[in-house]
């Protein structure tokens, strides 16, 4: 199963961009990386996904490296309502389990 | 579309009773998934429905804890007899073949207390 490795905790200004980072060496050649939230309390949230190529949406902005072993979630213009804490995270191969790590602490500060 | 509904949103019972949590998926979605939340543990998928057929329960704790969906609109998950240590937020999700069966939409949750 490709793992991912998250820094714990990251603080940002707010209007700054939040780059939050994830290791996923041991990813396979078809699998997606997947970006979820969970702001307090609350069910997690999908933000966005993808294989090699970057993406964007109405979210964020994903960049992942060309050998694919790591990847950046980019916020472009953070708000306080972005604190949360951020999931990056691997489809278990040939299953379509998620599997959630501990994940980064995101705090936006005014 | 009103999301995924879970209910009850709050469960207070004593240790021994049996627990029944509910979980409807979001219309269309094909897939679905029960997780159970904790301080300790964090997010653990406990079981996934595709289809309303169990794919995946390795993640169910124990013989206590069974799962089922009986069609494409309801699912339930039933603690008996409920422990302590059962004590969590469970979060039901669904997803749609479609769209992806990763891009999952979570519902609120259902916090259970087991005194």
């Amino acid at each position: 199963d490709a793992k991912t490795t998250q820094p714990p905790s990251m603080d940002c200004a707010e209007g700054r961009a939040a780059n939050l980072p994830c290791n996923h060496s041991t990813i396979s050649g078809n699998e997606y990386v997947y970006w979820y939230r969970q702001i307090h309390s609350q069910g997690p949230q999908y933000i966005i996904h993808g294989l090699k190529n970057n993406e964007t949406n109405e979210m964020a902005s994903l960049i992942i490296t060309e050998d694919r072993k790591s990847s950046t979630l980019i916020l472009p213009h953070a708000t306080l309502r972005d604190t949360a804490v951020y999931y990056c995270i691997v489809r278990v191969e040939d299953t379509d389990k998620l599997i959630f790590g501990t994940g980064t602490r995101l705090q936006v500060f005014p | 579309d009103a999301g995924v509904i879970q209910s009850p949103r709050h469960e207070v019972t004593e240790m021994g009773q049996e627990v029944t949590l509910r979980c409807k998926p979001i219309s269309g979605h094909d897939y679905l998934f029960w997780y159970r939340q904790t301080m300790m543990r964090g997010l653990e998928l406990l079981i996934y429905f595709n289809n309303n057929v169990p794919i995946d329960d390795s993640g169910m704790p124990e013989d206590r804890f069974s799962a089922k969906m009986p069609n494409a609109s309801f699912s339930t998950l039933k603690i008996q007899p409920s422990e302590p240590r059962d004590s969590a937020v469970y979060f039901c999700a669904s997803s749609s073949h479609n769209s992806g069966a990763n891009v999952l939409t979570f519902g609120a949750g259902s916090r259970l207390t087991v005194l």
